[in-house]
């Protein structure tokens, strides 16, 4: 069974448009994360929720915004794409605070390619 | 600033080899430095540290930690051409916060 699930796992589309990608984690994880990571391979953490509360907010474009329906799922909605946004959107979740481990768990990323 | 540096930033070596990756950090709220490796997909987790000079070991890959220095080292033995990829050093610090540094692409020929 998949522990973190994202999709889609490719999205090519045009700058402008709107697009949204989805996670799902079935670890029981109360906190779940956004990261980017660009074509250098750095990975940046974008927004984090702690069972549905936005509790991390990076500095990043207000045309991101992040939905969490439920400790399980956390959405990313983007509007106006840009070519800048063109990178690979990683989900990630990590139990609960206190917890032994601090490791994070992540998905398979989601390539976004912005033409 | 909080911010991690990792070092080299690639790293080409003939199977055999033993590589020795270095990652330094500044960060005001410490809790962890977590090392994975990325290679096609997500990255997977590969050690936790806390604890100044206690080593982790995993078959061929040890890490160690150093919180005077602020540093920390990840050792691969007799490299084998599976252990291409890129090796990322994170930071927790204070509550939620992860910061990964820019990575080590490590290359293994045959």
């Amino acid at each position: 069974d998949t522990a973190v699930s994202q999709t889609p796992k490719y999205l090519v589309t045009q700058m402008g448009n709107d697009k949204s990608i989805k996670c799902e984690q079935n670890l029981g994880h109360d906190t779940m994360y956004w990261y980017k990571q660009d074509s250098k391979k750095f990975l940046k953490i974008m927004f984090s929720y702690n069972n549905k509360e936005l509790i991390i907010n990076e500095t990043v474009p207000n045309r991101f915004s992040p939905k969490s329906p439920d400790k399980a799922h956390l959405n990313l909605h983007i509007n106006s794409l840009e070519l800048g946004d063109s990178a690979v959107y990683f989900c990630a979740s990590t139990p609960q605070r206190g917890a032994q481990s601090e490791t994070q768990y992540f998905g398979p990323g989601t390539r976004l390619l912005v033409l | 600033e909080d911010k991690v540096v990792q070092s080299p930033l690639s790293l080409v070596v003939h199977e055999g080899d033993t590589v020795t990756l270095n990652c330094s950090y500044e960060v005001t709220n410490f809790r962890s430095l977590l090392w994975y490796k990325q290679e096609k997909k997500a990255p997977t987790f590969l050690f936790m540290l806390t604890s100044s000079g206690i080593e982790k070991k995993s078959g061929r890959l040890s890490s160690i930690l150093d919180k005077k220095e602020l540093f920390s080292i990840l050792n691969i033995t007799a490299t084998q051409t599976g252990d291409s990829a890129v090796y990322l050093c994170g930071l927790t610090s204070g509550t939620y916060k992860y910061i990964f540094g820019t990575g080590t692409r490590l290359k293994v020929l045959a």
